[in-house]
């Protein structure tokens, strides 16, 4: 059972834009930087945010996160099949003195 | 940025220990927090340890601690991960990283399969 909760799964159409939840608590989300990965199974993770919100050189603007508070969030727009992913937020916790990934969300493209 | 390639990964018996290998090529290695992060077989991606490019304390995540240790040489841009007592939930495919600011991993090495069997 993590420390940072994402549903299991979510899905979108093309051209749809989908959200994935992160919830936390203040010994993580709410004091320290959130970082978004996505990872298609069989392949290396890739860093899609950092920082919070910041997206790395050569990720599409389709991309997008925020966080408030315990909670942070990974927007994509303009949902294309390609999309279909895992996708994990991590944080670093303070309590638990490690880095934190949530337990992925699976994204389908229907 | 560096270029991560991981090596090492192999059966191995339960209670067993193993040593994995990452050589990073780049000219930043001495300065970069190098991490291992590992997916076992239809589960999420877990962080297991880090190490500062200064070589001071590590970090390690509790399942691993005790049992693993993350150490490198940064003449030859290498880092590694000693696993000994090995039981049958590290079985997983293990990613070396480089950690930047905010704890963020990036790039990944390309992984390597550990299996521990009972």
């Amino acid at each position: 059972q993590s420390v940072l909760t994402q549903p299991p799964s979510t899905s979108g159409t093309p051209g749809q834009r989908v959200t994935i939840s992160c919830s936390g608590s203040s010994s993580n989300i709410e004091n320290n930087r959130v970082n978004w990965y996505q990872h298609f199974p069989g392949t290396t993770p890739k860093l899609l945010i950092h920082t919070d919100s910041e997206r790395p050189s050569g990720v599409s603007d389709r991309f997008s996160a925020s966080k408030s508070g315990t909670s942070a969030s990974l927007a994509i727009s303009g949902l294309q099949s390609e999309d279909e992913a895992d996708y994990y937020c991590a944080v670093w916790d303070d309590s638990l003195h490690s880095v934190m990934f949530g337990g992925g969300t699976k994204l389908t493209v229907l | 940025e560096l270029r991560l390639v991981e090596s090492g990964g192999d059966l191995v018996q339960r209670g067993g220990s193993l040593r994995l290998s990452c050589a990073a090529s780049g000219s930043t290695f001495s300065r970069s927090t190098m991490s291992w992060v590992r997916q076992a077989p239809g589960k999420g991606l877990e962080w297991i340890a880090s190490l500062s490019g200064r070589g001071g304390d590590p970090f390690y995540a509790d399942s691993v601690k005790g049992r693993f240790t993350i150490s490198r040489d940064n003449p030859k841009n290498m880092v590694y991960l000693q696993m000994n007592s090995l039981r049958a939930d590290d079985t997983a495919v293990y990613y070396c990283a480089t950690t930047n600011y905010g704890q963020s991993f990036d790039p990944w090495g390309q992984g390597t399969l550990v299996t521990v069997s009972s």
